[in-house]
């Protein structure tokens, strides 16, 4: 069984801090995603990384960056987190071709005050 | 125009009833094509691919509409158990584009 693991489930920092989100796929997928997920606006991509030290932006890359020293992790960063970053961010992973099944971790809801 | 339209409902039905979600997309490019179904407070986890000659996972049926860029799923009897958001996923270049889901009640 696939497993994507994220380092948290509940989160919560203040104005400004920096915040790392870790997540680790056990099936040596090679493509990696960060979503955040809003009521309304459903799942929107931030980052993914199709091989290690490989990154792509999403769709709403700005606040965020990201890190793949490891296949099987993919970490997010938040350098100074903002109250508009409150939300649910979720992690998953696939084999290379894009067609295949995205396998999800938990999610971990962030609260910036 | 957003990229993946559903409709977002809360859907209420019966037990045992017949439902069906829409969906539009926007990218014509589009190659793969799949619902996804998201537990309250849960991940979201692979529901069925939709392939262009429509396909049935038992009480569960999906079309492709690519001229009109349109997708449905249709769920036969449905259980308590079916009660979830169902997301909308069309497939961009090397990425997935998620709805942001229909909202299914079941009740007794």
């Amino acid at each position: 069984d696939v497993k994507v693991t994220q380092s948290s489930r509940y989160l919560v920092k203040r104005t400004g801090e920096k915040v790392f989100l870790e997540c680790v796929q056990d099936m040596d997928h090679e493509n990696m995603f960060w979503y955040r997920q809003d009521p309304g606006l459903g799942l929107r991509l931030i980052y993914f990384s199709y091989d290690v030290k490989m990154k792509e932006k999403g769709d709403i890359p700005e606040g965020y960056s990201v890190s793949r020293e490891k296949k099987e992790r993919f970490s997010l960063i938040l350098e100074s987190a903002s109250t508009n970053q409150t939300s649910m961010y979720l992690c998953a992973s696939t084999r290379m071709s894009s067609y295949n099944e995205q396998f999800f971790g938990p999610g971990t809801r962030l609260t910036v005050l | 125009r957003k990229e993946v339209e559903q409709d977002p409902g809360p859907f209420n039905v019966p037990e045992g009833a017949t439902v069906a979600f829409n969906c539009t997309y926007s990218n014509s490019a589009s190659q793969s094509f799949f619902w996804y179904r998201q537990d309250c407070r849960k991940e979201p986890k692979l529901l069925m691919s939709v392939y262009s000659s429509g396909n049935e996972d038992g009480r569960f049926t999906a079309q492709l509409n690519r001229a009109s860029q349109y997708i449905s799923l249709l769920i036969r009897d449905s259980k308590l158990s079916d009660s979830a958001t169902y997301l909308c996923v069309p497939g961009g270049y090397n990425k997935l584009i998620f709805g942001a889901g229909t909202r299914l009640a079941v009740h007794p």
